[in-house]
């Protein structure tokens, strides 16, 4: 059971290029989500998805896109990336319900340059 | 969801409880307590959370008031292995869409 995992962990993009993270999950979790996190600072929703073909925008979505084709599978993509991109990506899952916890995968640090 | 506030920074010493505050005034009747804490530059660790009830698991407990207004994470022996940053959250699952915005948290000293 390998819980949250995250691929790649670590990338160097040029300004302009374009990557997708991936996040697994094998818990059979419901809901999906993608935060970032820079220096000093606490998580920022990215996107999220309450289910497989779902997703909806959080905090800050510009320049993200995401997908959600199977129910274990969560994707970022960034389309034509920028220096303000550069920060670490947690992806994380709960089940459904309140009475759970999320877990967190442990990170994709990403640096444009 | 409600809005938290928790003290930027707190400081304890090894084998004693630390006992990290959270205020959430404006809770509402269905919201939960979550507590989460991040260690240096790892993926955020899901602690305890509670409705109404005090709760205890294996790593803390949890103190929520009678009003709900605020609540305590209590560790109860500390260890160098517990400096992170701990987030407290109030949030419900609203069917269609729960969501959880994470702040600054408070950074937790533990010093030998």
């Amino acid at each position: 059971n390998a819980g949250v995992t995250q691929t790649p962990k670590f990338r160097v993009l040029k300004t302009g290029q374009s990557m997708t993270l991936l996040c697994a999950q094998d818990m059979n979790h419901e809901y999906m989500y993608w935060y970032r996190q820079d220096p000093g600072m606490g998580l920022r929703l990215i996107h999220y998805s309450v289910g497989e073909g779902t997703t909806a925008k959080g905090e800050v979505p510009d320049g993200y896109n995401v997908s959600r084709l199977k129910k274990q599978n969560f994707l970022l993509g960034l389309e034509s990336a920028a220096p303000s991109q550069t920060s670490v990506y947690f992806c994380a899952s709960r089940p459904q319900g309140a009475n759970y916890g999320y877990t967190f995968g442990s990170g994709t640090r990403l640096t444009v340059v | 969801d409600a809005k938290t506030t928790q003290p930027p920074s707190m400081d304890c010493a090894e084998g004693r409880a630390a006992n990290l505050p959270c205020n959430h005034s404006t809770i509402s009747g269905n919201e939960y307590v979550y507590w989460y804490r991040q260690i240096h530059s790892q993926g955020p660790q899901y602690i305890i959370h509670g409705l109404k009830n005090n709760e205890t698991n294996e790593m803390a407990s949890l103190i929520i008031t009678e009003d709900r207004k605020s609540s305590t994470l209590i560790l109860p022996h500390a260890t160098l292995r517990d400096t992170a940053v701990y987030y407290c959250i109030v949030s419900a699952d609203r069917g269609g869409g729960f969501k959880t915005i994470f702040g600054a948290g408070t950074r937790l000293f533990v010093k030998a």
